[in-house]
């Protein structure tokens, strides 16, 4: 177990409409990461967030959005839901230090997500 | 677009035996990981190795990293079923505009692991 939890587990969805998933990071970490995994793939980063901002962002589209909070655990939010945003989203831990080291991400469970 | 890949796709060996996986990238890189997961939930950690290391092991794992050739092998040593997941690699790039910490992943490799 990483220690890092997301909510809800499963979630259906219907085209068109709007998502929030949660992300509870591990004790100690101060950023949060978002990936989406569509079925047979590997997972694709959607942003990044340290010291509350986005800090990167990969190849989403603005509907894409999300926030970190004080005690670093965060949301993923998705408007106007499209059936191709059928995927796991997992989001993943990490500690960043002051020269943006890069250290091991630590993920939680993940959220899958159903639109239909 | 992914840039690590991993090689082969799919993978089906007898407990004991040892598994190879291969993973290749494009870009320069801060550092390359490995990770589990097992039936489409989260990923599992399993090693990093840095740059400027050239091999790395824990437990029954022994990564390999040659950044000439721009590729990782991820070597499994006497395989149980409870090996039986799918691995991937991720590459964090040597970006450091932003500092941040974006992990680009494979598509992975399928290992079936039987009594």
């Amino acid at each position: 177990e990483t220690g890092v939890t997301q909510s809800p587990t499963h979630l259906i969805k219907t085209r068109g409409q709007q998502v929030t998933l949660r992300c509870s990071s591990q004790s100690g970490h101060n950023t949060v990461s978002w990936y989406q995994q569509a079925l047979g793939q590997g997972p694709q980063f959607i942003f990044q967030y340290y010291r509350e901002e986005e800090n990167g962002r990969g190849n989403f589209p603005p509907r894409f959005s999300g926030l970190q909070f004080p005690n670093y655990s965060s949301e993923l939010n998705v408007n106007a839901l499209e059936l191709d945003d059928s995927a796991l989203y997992l989001c993943a831990s990490s500690s960043t230090g002051l020269a943006g080291s890069h250290y091991e991400q630590y993920f939680g469970p993940g959220t899958r997500l159903t639109v239909t | 677009s992914q840039q690590g890949e991993e090689d082969p796709q799919a993978l089906s060996i007898q407990e004991g035996e040892n598994a190879t996986m291969n993973c290749s990238y494009k870009t320069s890189i801060n550092n390359l990981q490995w990770y589990r997961q097992n039936s489409g939930r989260g990923l599992v950690h399993l090693i990093l190795i840095r740059s400027n290391e050239r091999e790395k092991h824990s437990g029954r794992l022994r990564v390999t990293l040659d950044t000439s050739k721009k590729s990782s092998s991820l070597l499994i040593t006497a395989s149980r079923a409870a090996d039986t997941a799918s691995y991937f690699c991720a590459t964090a790039l040597a970006d450091y505009s932003g500092g941040y910490n974006k992990l680009i992943f494979g598509a992975g490799t399928r290992l079936a692991v039987h009594p």
